[in-house]
């Protein structure tokens, strides 16, 4: 069945460093999402990118989407306290209503 | 707008028990779907439920079973609970069964002892 992995699982950053955290799908997908999960709190979606080789920002943070439709990235500059969290990549397959989570990136910002 | 809600918020089972789970979706969504997430890993999906039919399912055995009303809220029963079982349950809300954004409720805790 389709997996979806995450690297790093974990990633402890001094505020204001940059953060980047890779999701890798087993199959194609049709749209990868983005979550994130605050400690004690409920999955929050962030974006959803369809396109292959599509890019999107919102303010500080970049998602990317792969040109084969198999792998996407988030990456935040300066990244801030409000920042800590678990984020997860989240994908589709084609005709397939089954969101697959991938294992998630687990950051930490040391003040 | 109200948004998803799910109860109750925590649970303690027995071994061999049965349980149900509730949620009601954001207005205007017609479709839900149900997670399990054991403790440091991501959601797994359960079912999804689309206009009252269980519309896909994942890797969970049929004493995991579901329903769907009328006003789109949604029931997840588990059956003769295991101590695996044990994890949050979460219900996330969408505008359709493919493709749309989930939103998620804050989730059942399940505790299986």
């Amino acid at each position: 069945g389709q997996q979806v992995m995450q690297i790093p699982q974990y990633q402890h950053v001094q505020e204001g460093e940059d953060f980047t955290t890779y999701c890798n799908s087993s199959t194609t997908l049709s749209n990868i999402q983005w979550y994130k999960q605050r400690p004690g709190g409920h999955p929050v979606f962030l974006i959803q990118l369809v396109k292959s080789g599509e890019v999107k920002k919102q303010k500080r943070l970049t998602f990317q989407f792969g040109e084969a439709k198999k792998n996407s990235s988030l990456h935040i500059t300066a990244t801030q306290t409000t920042d800590v969290g678990t984020y997860f990549c989240a994908g589709h397959g084609f005709g397939n209503e089954k969101l697959t989570f991938g294992t998630g990136t687990r950051l930490t910002i040391i003040p | 707008e109200t948004g998803v809600t799910q109860s109750p918020t925590h649970l303690i089972k027995t071994r061999g028990q049965q349980v149900t789970l509730r949620c009601s979706s954001q207005s205007g969504h017609n479709t839900v779907s149900w997670y399990q997430q054991a403790l440091g890993q991501g959601p797994q999906f359960i079912f999804q439920y689309y206009r009252e039919e269980e519309n896909g399912r994942g890797n969970f055995p049929p004493r995991f079973s579901g329903l769907q009303f009328p006003n789109y809220s949604s029931e997840l029963n588990v059956n003769a609970l295991e101590l695996d079982d044990s994890a949050l349950y979460l219900c996330a809300s969408s505008l359709g069964p493919l493709s749309y954004e989930q939103y998620f409720g804050p989730g059942t805790r399940l505790t299986v002892t």
